[in-house]
Parts: structure tokens; sequence; C-alpha cells
């Protein structure tokens, strides 16, 4: 299955709070699961990425948390501020030879920092 | 150095038209993947291109086809236009061997 589930679809926080996104797939074959943040009328940036052999990476406000035995990843975004509202997607990749990365994005979650 | 450009930015098409979409791909990438993005959901890989050959492909039907030309830049072509057909169409470029996935900021396909 190729399939990536997300939730929630949206989110909304407070101004300092923690903002949780949660993934799973089902495809064992996946070996890099990137997050991507998307404002509107713009194309999706790549946050942060994470491989299946590490259980956690975090960059500034952002980890990620990765478990392999459950086919479960999740972004974590501490202290909130309202410039981080925008559309996050996690995706899972494969990578064949001779071919670069394609990837299996989840639906979104539309996150919404309050001030 | 700019990243990837597309054009046009914003298209409307009539149903049963044909379609050219446009993607100059970042300084330094050889690889351009495309990708439908309907609206409130995740992107859809379409097609990949590297060597001016198509390498891996979606579950998108043979109305969509592309090009990959000599200096990398790529086309996207969609014959028969469906009302579905609507949505943002983003294209990425990425170094076959060295990664570096960037996204341009897509063309807004509207099909009435």
């Amino acid at each position: 299955q190729q399939q990536v589930k997300q939730s929630p679809q949206s989110l909304i926080v407070q101004k300092g709070g923690i903002s949780i996104i949660n993934c799973a797939y089902e495809n064992t074959a996946f070996d890099y699961f990137p997050w991507y943040q998307q404002f509107p009328g713009k194309g999706p940036a790549l946050l942060i990425a994470i491989r299946p052999d590490v259980s956690e990476k975090k960059e500034g406000r952002f980890t990620i948390s990765f478990n392999k035995s459950a086919k479960q990843f999740s972004l974590h975004i501490m202290d909130s501020q309202p410039g981080d509202s925008a559309t996050y997607f996690c995706a899972a990749s494969t990578k064949r030879s001779g071919s670069a990365r394609q990837l299996t994005f989840g639906s979104g979650t539309q996150l919404t920092v309050l001030p | 150095d700019a990243g990837v450009t597309q054009s046009p930015t914003h298209l409307i098409k009539t149903r049963g038209q044909q379609v050219t979409l446009r993607c100059s791909p970042k300084s330094g990438h050889d690889t351009v993947s495309w990708y439908q993005q309907a609206l409130g959901q995740g992107p859809q890989f379409i097609f990949q291109y590297y060597e001016e050959e198509e390498r891996q492909r979606g579950n998108f039907p043979d109305r969509f086809s592309g090009h990959q030309f000599p200096n990398y830049s790529s086309e996207l072509n969609v014959n028969a236009l469906l009302l579905g057909d609507s949505a943002l169409y983003l294209c990425a470029s990425s170094s076959l061997f060295q990664g570096g996935y960037t996204f341009g900021s897509g063309t807004r396909l509207t099909v009435v």
C-alpha cells in the first residue's frame, strides 16, 4: 500500500503552545520521511526529514518523532507562533535505482496559531 | 540562485481542450517530477523525468504526458481536459545523485 494517513485535518493552537501532527504509513519499503510546510499560493517547502534508523530528530522548534514498529511518525512544533500558520504535509518516499525519489503525501493539516 | 520556475501561474481552459505547463528546474538539478494537488488535498505524483526519459509514473491516465529537454526543463501536457483536472500542478526538481527536492510555486489550472 502506498497510502500515508495524516491527522488531524485542522488544528488550532494558542501562541506559545505545542502543535502535534500525526502520520501513519503501511509500506515498509519507505525509507525517508519528510515534512513540508505550504503557504497559500506557494509550493511545499521542506521543513525537516527523518530516516527510519533514527527515532527522533530536532531542528530548532521542530521535532520529528518516529516509531518504526508502529509505522507512525509525528511532527511537534514547540512554542508555536502565528507565522507558523500554514498547511503541513507529511510524506514518505522510496528511492529506486536510476530514479530520484517519488513522494507519497498525506492529506495535510491546516494549522492556525492564534496570537 | 533561482529556484524552480513554473509558467504560467494561472490558466483557465475549457473542457476538451489541451494544456501545456512548463517548468525550469533549480540550477544544478537534473531531474523533474510533476505533482497534481487538488484543493484541500496533498500533492499526488504524476511522473518523473531524467535524461529526457520518463522514469517513474503515478496512477494517472495517458492523457497526461510530459517531456524533458536537454537543458533539463520540462513540460506537462494534458489532453481532453476534464473538470476534475482543475488543480494546482507542482513541479519539483532534484539531483539524481545528490537529492535536494525543491518545489516550484505551481500552476493553478481551472477547467470550465
